[in-house]
């Protein structure tokens, strides 16, 4: 058990709505990261961070915004909610203290946008 | 940039046959390389991983994957299907410990009783 928690784990909004989807860790990893689950798609990076305030963009940044004020919580915004970002979320930790620093995921957060 | 390919989206197989789902990864560099299984509505679940170690990698519920460095392959393997490992099975490339991993599209696979 990784310690991740992601909330809140179903959510319904309508487009144009502003959403935020928060990560919390228990560990302490340094590395997270923030993928979105589509058919078809696999997962696809949408931003990750290195460290507090230190953020990076993944494949399928455009729309969304994340934020890292604390070790411990990554939060991903979506400014004003769109159909295609209805997917399901998924935060992930990369293991620090190992040499080959595999993910664990959360157990995923489903947004639908109608 | 990195690049995963899973060859089939979709697998069915007897319960007791042979699983293979096949991984091909291009890298420019030694990669480390990963399946994970997600069971539905779960998060992905490591199953196993090459670090250079050793080619051939077991893992957790009699799952195993060969790296092949020739064919730039990592195909997952188990000997003998059981009805719980109907799932979605992802491999996944890295080329560090810091930054960004790969996934492929994933394969669905199916044990038909």
């Amino acid at each position: 058990d990784a310690g991740i928690t992601q909330s809140p784990r179903h959510k319904v909004t309508e487009t144009g709505t502003p959403v935020t989807l928060r990560c919390h860790q228990t560990e302490n990893h340094r590395y997270m990261y923030w993928y979105r689950q589509d058919p078809g798609h696999g997962l696809r990076l949408i931003h990750y961070s290195y460290g507090v305030k230190d953020t990076d963009k993944g494949e399928v940044s455009d729309g969304y915004s994340v934020s890292r004020s604390k070790t411990e919580d990554f939060l991903l915004t979506l400014e004003s909610a769109t159909s295609s970002q209805t997917s399901v979320y998924f935060c992930a930790i990369r293991a620090s203290g190992t040499n080959t620093g595999e993910l664990f995921f959360g157990e995923g957060s489903r947004l639908t946008v109608l | 940039a990195q690049s995963v390919t899973q060859l089939g989206s979709h697998v069915s197989v007897s319960e007791g046959a042979l699983v293979l789902l096949r991984c091909n990864y291009s890298s420019s560099v030694p990669p480390y390389l990963f399946w994970y299984v997600q069971y539905p509505n779960q998060g992905l679940q490591l199953l196993l991983k090459y670090t250079s170690a050793a080619t051939l990698v077991k893992g957790i519920n009699g799952f195993e994957a060969e790296f092949k460095k020739s064919e730039t392959s990592f195909h997952l393997t188990k000997p003998s299907a059981h009805m719980s490992d109907a799932a979605e099975y992802f491999c996944a490339v890295s080329e560090d410990t810091g930054n960004q991993f790969y996934f492929g599209t994933g394969t669905s696979l199916t044990v038909i009783p």
